[in-house]
């Protein structure tokens, strides 16, 4: 596709249960970054990846949060023992150079809902 | 914590005003860019400005930029009912590896 592609893009979990939010960015772009977002707020950064490595991860909460990258384009962002407070939209966005040379392109997101 | 500040969070206007939003940060940055967003919706690029420009134009959109005051504001002229949506300012902290948004204006406007 000619866009950034999440999937999925709602999903209604458990609390304590495992969850797994996939990212397909523009092909080309070397960058990516995860984002959450809070209903009435900003994007939170949580994690960039330049190519396989992620070059800063100190937006990610705690050590349930985890992303892998691990071919330079699909993202994964896993969640462990999910809580109600992760409750958000998680966005994913990509960029041909990095957030210094130029423009993000965001997906639609992904919401997350723990009951 | 969030680098932008945007003010006001709210604005509401006739369709055809001009409206206006501004934007504070607290450290030296290499550029600034905001963002729009429409309800349940991605975000959406709409202009960077570098640190060394004043002034950027693109369509009905005027950016400014202060380094000294460390602020921007965003123009949105002669307004349609389809610019209602939130907008976000987002800056790079000077040496840091991410962009951190701000908590965002939501303009509406009003038919």
């Amino acid at each position: 596709g000619a866009g950034v592609s999440q999937t999925p893009s709602n999903k209604v979990t458990e609390k304590g249960k495992y969850v797994e939010l996939r990212c397909d960015p523009i092909s080309g772009h070397t960058a990516l970054y995860w984002y959450r977002q809070s209903l009435g707020q900003g994007p939170e950064f949580l994690i960039y990846f330049q190519g396989t490595g992620a070059a800063d991860d100190s937006g990610l909460p705690n050590d349930r949060f985890f992303a892998v990258r691990p071919e330079g384009s699909v993202s994964t962002l896993k969640i462990q023992r999910t809580e109600r407070g992760d409750s958000a939209v998680y966005l994913c966005a990509s960029s041909r150079g990095t957030h210094l040379t130029g423009e993000l392109f965001f997906g639609e997101g992904s919401r997350l809902t723990v009951l | 914590s969030q680098q932008g500040e945007e003010d006001p969070q709210a604005l509401s206007i006739q369709e055809g005003e001009n409206a206006t939003m501004n934007c504070s940060y607290k450290t030296s940055i290499n550029n600034l860019q905001w963002y729009r967003q429409n309800s349940g919706r991605g975000l959406v690029h709409l202009i960077l400005i570098r640190s060394n420009e004043r002034e950027k134009h693109s369509g009905r959109l005027r950016v400014t930029l202060d380094t000294s005051k460390k602020s921007s504001s965003l123009l949105i002229t002669a307004s349609r009912a389809a610019d209602t949506a939130s907008y976000f300012c987002a800056t790079d902290a000077w040496g840091a590896q991410k962009l951190v948004f701000g908590q965002g204006t939501r303009l509406t406007i009003n038919p």
